[in-house]
């Protein structure tokens, strides 16, 4: 099946830096969404993005469509103990009916 | 309160023996989906369905079922043909068409003894 290529695969990060991650595809998107996940829970729906371009934040983050639609790029500013957990990009294909592609996450650790 | 429900949290089977993940839903969604998720590694889809009483193979639906009768109801049976069926297995709804943000039930955790 598709599959998303989600860098870096894990980060360790002081308490107070800025994280970024990203998503790439071959194919063209036409939503990505981005979901933190803690351990032993279901993922929690971050940011949702439609359009190319789109910039969307949500608190300490925020999330971009790349413009061509075939990336997307989640940053967190000034992180917390309590970001720690795995970030899965997701996105759906263009006329892939509705059906969500994962990236294979990134995991964060934050150090005091 | 609306949301997604997964039952029971924690499973355990026996290896010959099928077994049936429950997925509730109340938020009206038309599109329900069910993932699995193995240890270090992200999701990958076993089924989904768009509406009531239609559903399409994922990537990995080997040695697995489902049925979707109920709009609010989407089971997924792990079959005894599935050889390696421990995992966290993650049931999603989304709206469908147009609003397509997808929302997560809290898993359950299968582990055949």
């Amino acid at each position: 099946g598709q599959q998303l290529n989600q860098s870096p695969q894990s980060m360790f990060i002081q308490e107070g830096e800025d994280v970024s991650m990203n998503c790439t595809s071959s194919s063209i998107f036409n939503t990505w969404l981005w979901y933190k996940q803690d351990p032993g829970e279901g993922p929690v729906l971050l940011i949702a993005l439609y359009k190319a371009g789109e910039l969307t934040s949500n608190g300490r983050l925020t999330a971009q469509f790349g413009i061509t639609r075939k990336d997307s790029f989640l940053n967190i500013s000034a992180s917390i103990p309590s970001d720690v957990g795995i970030y899965f990009c997701a996105g759906i294909l263009t006329g892939g009916g509705n059906k969500l592609t994962f990236g294979t996450g990134t995991q964060l650790k934050v150090e005091l | 309160d609306g949301g997604i429900t997964q039952s029971p949290k924690y499973l355990f089977r026996k290896e010959g023996q099928n077994v049936t993940l429950s997925c509730e839903q109340n938020l009206n969604h038309d599109a329900m989906y069910w993932y699995r998720q193995d240890p270090g590694q992200g999701l990958r889809l076993i089924y989904y369905s768009q509406i009531v009483n239609d559903f399409q193979k994922g990537d990995i639906a080997e040695g697995y079922s489902v049925s979707r009768e109920k709009k609010e109801s989407f089971p997924l049976t792990v079959t005894s043909a599935q050889k390696n069926p421990t995992a966290f297995y993650l049931c999603a709804s989304s709206k469908g068409q147009g609003m397509t943000e997808a929302f997560f039930g809290q898993g359950t955790r299968l582990t055949v003894v």
